[in-house]
């Protein structure tokens, strides 16, 4: 059985502070890696995804991955509170259906 | 781009009734999934579609559950009879089979 660890959180940080998440997976045939926001009583939106080891920047996002050691980040720089939100990391392998973790709860305190 | 189009949004049933959810994915998407969102949790796969076939169903309760995807586009996702731990959002989504999926807004189903 897949699997993909999230901390719950929450994860409280200030207004511009960099916020890190952390995703840890079993599987060490995973290809793809994604990241999902999810605000309360919404469903996911994708914001990021990375297929390679390294990094990957698209705004205020950075995904982080090191398939030696089955992790991912997201960093997000100049946090927000319209950041808070619970963010989902996604993980794929050829055309299977992506398998979810539990989502970590992202505060950004104004 | 029209999204991954979903009804009802909230559903209301007894315990032991049936309900019916319906998804319409974005247009050209070959692949279909139903996920099960329980609260607090990531979202868990019920079944996987590739045009009209089956994927994966194999975390498919299926004494209860069941679903079909008529022409490949469209698909139903059926409980019959519910439970109480049925009480989830359901969530459709859709993509290329290879890459990201994308979500649709989601059925809220209580199970009183």
């Amino acid at each position: 059985q897949k699997e993909v660890e999230q901390n719950s959180g929450p994860l409280s940080v200030p207004e511009g502070a960099i916020a890190s998440l952390n995703c840890t997976y079993s599987d060490r045939g995973s290809q793809s890696f994604f990241w999902y926001r999810q605000y309360s009583g919404k469903s996911p939106e994708l914001i990021m995804s990375i297929y390679s080891n390294g990094d990957k920047e698209d705004g205020r996002f950075t995904a982080q991955l090191n398939k030696a050691s089955q992790y991912v980040s997201l960093l997000i720089r100049d946090s927000q509170p319209s950041d808070s939100a619970t963010y989902l990391c996604a993980v794929g392998e050829g055309r299977r259906a992506l398998t979810f973790g539990s989502g970590t709860r992202l505060q950004v305190q104004p | 781009e029209a999204g991954v189009a979903q009804s009802p949004r909230y559903k209301i049933i007894e315990k032991r009734q049936s309900v019916a959810f319906w998804c319409n994915p974005i247009s050209g998407h070959a692949t279909l999934y139903w996920y099960q969102q329980i609260l607090g949790q990531g979202p868990k796969l019920l079944i996987q579609f590739q045009n009209n076939g089956v994927v994966d169903d194999s975390q498919l309760p299926k004494d209860r559950f069941s679903a079909e995807r008529l022409k490949g586009v469209d698909s139903t996702l059926k409980i019959q009879p519910a439970k109480l731990e049925d009480s989830a959002v359901y969530l459709c989504a859709s993509g290329t089979g290879i890459s990201e999926a994308f979500f649709g807004q989601g059925t809220r189903l209580t199970v009183v």
